[in-house]
């Protein structure tokens, strides 16, 4: 099973900074890496696909890199409705998601 | 509107069952694959099953497998799960999700999950 970890768990930032997350694979996944936006009871978003592609209607302050082992999410200069958790998922076999990034107000 | 909406949650004892639904609407839902999500009180996300866009077949992680069966009903725009032998360990928000799941021109994947339900409260509690 490929397992996935992100890092850091939580990260306070204010509005306007730039945000990296970061997604390790347990083995190569090519390209096939999602990231996803949560806000608390709601559903999770889709904000990029293939590592770096930007889904429609995503705002373009969110962009991906990586491929093989090692991604990253980055939010550009961060707006109040970015403050949410995120996820990475690998679909290069079957699905697995890391365990969330907390962005909160510093 | 495109959307899924779960329902049929609720306070189970351990060794019980519970059947969820998903609604869709707003696409034509026999192109797609399905998914079920779950997330733990305050936890992530963790994938529970696929079905694809026929029914002919699914999968399950390794902790559902021989409990928990996905089905779907193309006629009636709906997606299931059957959950039996509940344990303490299945609480969760149970979150269906669409899969595109297709092969573009250049061969790239499109097997992520591009509308999600908001889920619904399973509790499985003495």
């Amino acid at each position: 099973d490929i397992q996935m970890t992100q890092s850091p768990s939580t990260l306070s930032a204010s509005v306007g900074d730039r945000v990296t997350i970061t997604c390790r694979a347990s083995q190569s996944i090519s390209s096939w890496l999602a990231w996803y936006q949560q806000k608390p009871g709601k559903a999770p978003n889709l904000l990029i696909f293939k590592a770096s592609s930007l889904e429609s209607g995503v705002p373009s302050r969110f962009s991906g890199s990586g491929s093989g082992t090692e991604f990253t999410l980055t939010i550009s200069s961060l707006q109040p409705d970015d403050f949410a958790t995120y996820y990475c998922q690998q679909y290069n076999s079957y699905w697995t998601f890391g365990g969330g990034t907390k962005v909160e107000i510093k | 509107e495109v959307q899924l909406v779960e329902s049929g949650g609720g306070l189970v004892q351990p060794g019980g069952s519970l059947r969820l639904s998903c609604a869709v609407s707003g696409f034509t839902f026999s192109s797609y694959w399905m998914h079920w999500v779950r997330q733990a009180p305050g936890k992530g996300l963790v994938w529970v099953s696929r079905i694809n866009s026929d029914g002919s077949s699914t999968s399950y992680a390794d902790s559902v497998k021989g409990r928990f069966t996905i089905s779907r009903d193309n006629a009636k725009n709906t997606l299931y799960l059957q959950m039996n032998s509940l344990r303490v360990e299945d609480t969760a928000v149970y979150h269906c999700a669409r899969d595109p799941h297709y092969y573009d021109s250049s061969g790239d994947r499109h097997w992520y999950f591009d509308l999600w339900g908001r889920g619904t409260l399973v509790t499985v509690s003495s």
